[in-house]
């Protein structure tokens, strides 16, 4: 299976600040057949299920708000909230879908400091 | 816009079948073009994919780690998809999801609110 490592655990970040969080797979999830990494972005909150935000590495989902953006490639992939809101306090989970089993990365969750 | 939402026993002897349902809204599962899937969390961890069923029923695959013990199934004319788990532990006690992907293996979205499943005697 693909290990995806998501690090830090946990951040505390100020309102109106960048928040990155970063995920690495343990083999690549870049396909050579159509140049796309096969790597997702979610957020939870508490009670709640997650929400994609991110597909394709760096498309937003619609209905996504623009301060959440994705980037990297092959292995290495960030996460950033441009402005952290209050409303972004959450876990955040990335996923590969490149190979079988889909794996997810253990959480990291973003706080307001 | 789709809706998915699981129901089925919160309580689960050891040893026994869990079972759950999914029930889809806003979306004919039967029109196909969505692969459907069961994902689980266990209390305050992570997420763990268990598998997927495509509307025909015979189109499917199950995480390695368990397809010993899951089975899938679809009910078309319920418009709802269900897992079956045999011989459960208190290690799959979990918060079971259902969600859909555009493929096989995909990101998902939409996801239901998730059934908590507790395993014990």
């Amino acid at each position: 299976d693909i290990v995806m490592t998501q690090s830090p655990d946990s951040l505390a970040v100020s309102l109106g600040e960048r928040a990155t969080i970063y995920c690495k797979s343990s083999q690549s999830v870049l396909s050579s057949s159509n140049n796309k990494n096969y790597l997702a972005w979610y957020q939870q909150k508490p009670g709640q299920p997650p929400r994609l935000l991110i597909y394709w590495a760096s498309t937003r989902e619609s209905g996504v708000p623009d301060r959440f953006s994705g980037s990297g490639s092959g292995t290495d992939f960030t996460l950033t909230i441009s402005s952290l809101q209050a409303e972004d306090v959450a876990v955040y989970y990335c996923q590969q879908y490149s190979h079988t089993p889909a794996t997810f990365g253990q959480g990291t969750r973003v706080e307001i400091k | 816009q789709v809706q998915l939402q699981e129901s089925g026993p919160g309580l689960v002897k050891p040893s026994e079948t869990l079972s759950l349902s999914c029930a889809v809204s806003g979306d004919s599962i039967s029109s196909g073009g969505f692969y459907w899937h069961w994902i689980r969390q266990h209390p305050g961890k992570g997420l763990e994919w268990i598998g997927f069923i495509y509307h025909t029923g015979n189109t499917y695959y199950y995480n390695p780690s368990l397809q010993s013990r899951v089975s899938m199934s679809v009910d078309t004319s319920k418009n709802q998809f269900s897992l079956r788990l045999n011989s459960v532990s208190a290690a799959d006690t979990a918060v079971y999801y259902c969600a859909r992907a555009v493929t096989s293996l995909g990101w998902f979205a939409p996801w239901g609110q998730g059934t908590l499943v507790t395993v014990s005697s």
